[in-house]
């Protein structure tokens, strides 16, 4: 199993649509947890990290669930300007960004 | 955003060659990093630095070498490029060790012919 995985896509959703992506991770020590959007040809950038409780910026909402191993990023209304490559990236400690493990990227286009 | 500028943009070298590949930050941010980036392979950590001249291995270190002389400047070394090596780079910066965002450059596209 690798250590963090994502469904790759492409998600095609219309615009105004709800979308939800899932990432898994393999460690259950892990601590920290983070979503990065990357545009095509682009640099990633962060998006939002994702905390225990769970956090909401605008149209996106990041949840965490220990339990299952899973961290979720929820777009709600979704805007042409969403089309991009969402990235999931885990750290083993919250101490640490030399260990962070980076997803494959999840795709998303919003169409018109 | 941050300010972290990476050259050259674009290059294509042969197989054998050295290639320094430079990142620039204006943000004075203690911790730097080198990533490459490759279909089928998440972000892969290259080398990092800790403070000037204070440097260690990430995951993928073989066949590269860095160097930091300044906060500043955070440099890249192919010393004898190989095609396996083609690849997207990414410099990226971060102001604490752990649990903060990463601010990356724009990337450098290396093609090793």
């Amino acid at each position: 199993r690798k250590e963090v995985e994502q469904d790759p896509g492409p998600f095609n959703v219309p615009e105004g649509a709800t979308v939800a992506f899932n990432c898994t991770y393999s460690n259950s020590a892990s601590q920290s947890f983070f979503w990065y959007r990357q545009d095509c040809r682009k640099e990633p950038k962060l998006l939002m990290s994702v905390y225990s409780s769970g956090n909401e910026d605008g149209r996106f909402t990041a949840q965490l669930n220990r339990a299952s191993q899973y961290i979720s990023l929820l777009i709600r209304d979704s805007k042409l300007s969403d089309s991009a490559t969402y990235l999931c990236v885990v750290s083993p400690n919250a101490g640490n960004n030399r260990k962070l493990i980076w997803g494959l990227g999840t795709s998303l286009a919003v169409n018109p | 955003d941050a300010g972290i500028t990476q050259s050259p943009r674009h290059k294509v070298t042969e197989t054998g060659t050295p290639v320094t590949l430079r990142c620039h930050q204006t943000e004075n941010h203690r911790y730097m990093y080198w990533y490459r980036q490759d279909p089928g392979h998440g972000l892969r950590l290259i080398h990092y630095s800790y403070g000037v001249k204070d440097t260690d291995k990430g995951e993928v270190s073989d066949g590269y070498s860095v160097s930091r002389s300044k906060t500043e400047d955070f440099l890249l070394t192919l010393e004898s490029a190989t095609s396996s090596q083609t690849s997207v780079y990414f410099c990226a910066i971060s102001e604490i060790e752990g649990n903060s965002p990463l601010h990356f450059g724009n990337g450098t596209r290396l093609t090793v012919t």
